[in-house]
This record gives structure tokens, C-alpha cells and sequence, in this order.
């Protein structure tokens, strides 16, 4: 069964820095774009980015676009969230999800997500 | 501007039916959406995909119970036969360029 595990949160003042990783399971991982998103405290669900199969594109949320920088690597069937001068409003339950597609395409919705990682941006 | 907009609350007895509604924005009214179920502490559950023209295709797993349908510029998710553990928040879900967009929530309260 396909499972997805993520890793890495914790607390962090502003301005520092978080890698997030995302171990993959159960299904071929580098068949698959994959996707971060996240929640903030009582708050709905935000698209942060999204990664192709091979990582060869890669799609960014405005409010993360030059902070945040999602990679992959296929021998390892991980994910990464390298996340960059931090800001209180990245405080968050961050997810990674599978993509039902091998790139970012109208249609094709994320069909799997992990139990999520918490991530808190304070001094 | 591509905007999904949720009730934030809805409430139905156990056993009973229910249909939460996703509006897509002006000028979006042909676009596909998908329907996310999160649970409690939980992670998100994909449900299924939902076509303009109501036809959809669901997520491993997911029971009968759940059928989407559509009208005009309006997404539904209709639940039957409520059972306790749908007690959920319920997201939709579309494709922006180069971005997913998300609905605000439907907090559903099974009574």
C-alpha cells in the first residue's frame, strides 16, 4: 500500500531554515510528480509546490516562490522541502502528497497524502 | 480570479444523506475539481475526481456511499448513509496554471 512519511519539523526562529523530507512507499516513485502542501493552524489547506517525476519541473506557490525549493531523489524515494528564511506565517502542518500523474497536468489530482509534519517559525 | 468557495459548516443526522457544494468563480464554470476528506488529527484522503459534466472517478477505497454531481458553475459531494467516521473537513480541490487551488472547507457535523 502506498505510503508516504514525512520528517524533518520542529521549531525554528525567523529568518532560519528547515529541510523537510518525505520517504515514499508502496508504489514507483519515480513515475510520479509529487506535491507539498500545507496547513496552518485551524486554517484550510494551501498548495505550496509541486515536482515532476524526473525533477526537471518544478511549480511554486507565490508566498513561497525564492524561499522555498522542492527537490527528489529517485534512488532514494524521497521528497525534500529545503525552506529558506522562514517567516511566522510558514508555521504549519506541512504534507506531502502523490501526484496520479507524472507531471503537472490539468486533471490529475494529488490521490495520496502523508499524516503530515508540524513546522513552527518563532523566536 | 480562480476562487472555490466552500459553506464552512454543514450538519446531518447518522444514517441520513448529505450534499456539500463547491462554487467555482466566475469565468471557471467548465473546470474539473477533486474532493479531499480530512478527517480528524488526520492527514487528507483523496475521494475522487469530479468532471463539469458530473461524470467522476473515485479514489482507492472509497465506498459507494460517496458520488459527486454537477451543475452549472456547482460541485457537490453527496454522502449517504452517514456514518460517524465522516465527520470530516471536506476540500475541493482545482488546477490553477501552475498551481492547485483549494476550497476553504466544509466542516461536516454527523449527528
Amino acid at each position: 500500500q502506498v505510503q508516504l512519511v514525512e520528517s524533518g519539523g520542529g521549531v525554528v526562529q525567523p529568518g532560519g531554515s528547515l529541510r523537510l523530507s518525505c520517504a515514499a512507499s508502496g508504489f514507483t516513485f519515480g513515475s510520479c510528480g509529487m506535491h507539498w502542501v500545507r496547513q496552518a493552524p485551524g486554517k484550510g489547506l494551501e498548495w505550496v509546490a509541486f515536482i515532476r517525476y524526473d525533477g526537471n519541473n518544478k511549480y511554486y506557490a507565490d508566498s513561497v516562490k525564492g524561499r522555498f525549493t522542492i527537490s527528489r531523489d529517485n534512488s532514494k524515494n524521497t521528497l525534500y522541502l529545503q525552506m529558506n528564511s522562514l517567516r511566522a506565517e510558514d508555521t504549519a502542518v506541512y504534507y506531502c502528497a502523490k501526484g496520479s500523474t507524472y507531471d503537472f497536468l490539468t486533471g490529475y489530482p494529488p490521490d495520496y497524502w502523508g499524516q503530515g509534519i508540524v513546522v513552527t517559525v518563532s523566536s | 480570479q480562480l476562487v472555490l468557495t466552500q459553506s464552512p459548516s454543514a450538519s446531518a443526522s447518522l444514517g441520513a444523506s448529505v450534499k456539500l457544494t463547491c462554487t467555482l468563480s466566475s469565468g471557471h464554470s467548465n473546470y474539473a475539481i477533486a474532493w479531499h476528506q480530512q478527517q480528524p488529527e488526520k492527514g487528507p484522503r483523496y475521494l475522487m475526481k469530479l468532471n463539469s459534466d458530473g461524470s467522476h472517478s473515485k479514489g482507492d477505497g472509497i465506498p459507494d456511499r460517496f458520488s459527486g454531481s454537477s451543475s452549472g458553475a456547482e460541485r457537490y459531494l453527496t454522502i449517504s448513509s452517514l456514518q460517524s467516521e465522516d465527520e470530516a473537513d471536506y476540500y475541493c480541490q482545482t488546477w490553477g496554471t501552475g498551481t492547485l487551488v483549494f476550497g476553504g472547507g466544509t466542516k461536516l457535523t454527523v449527528l
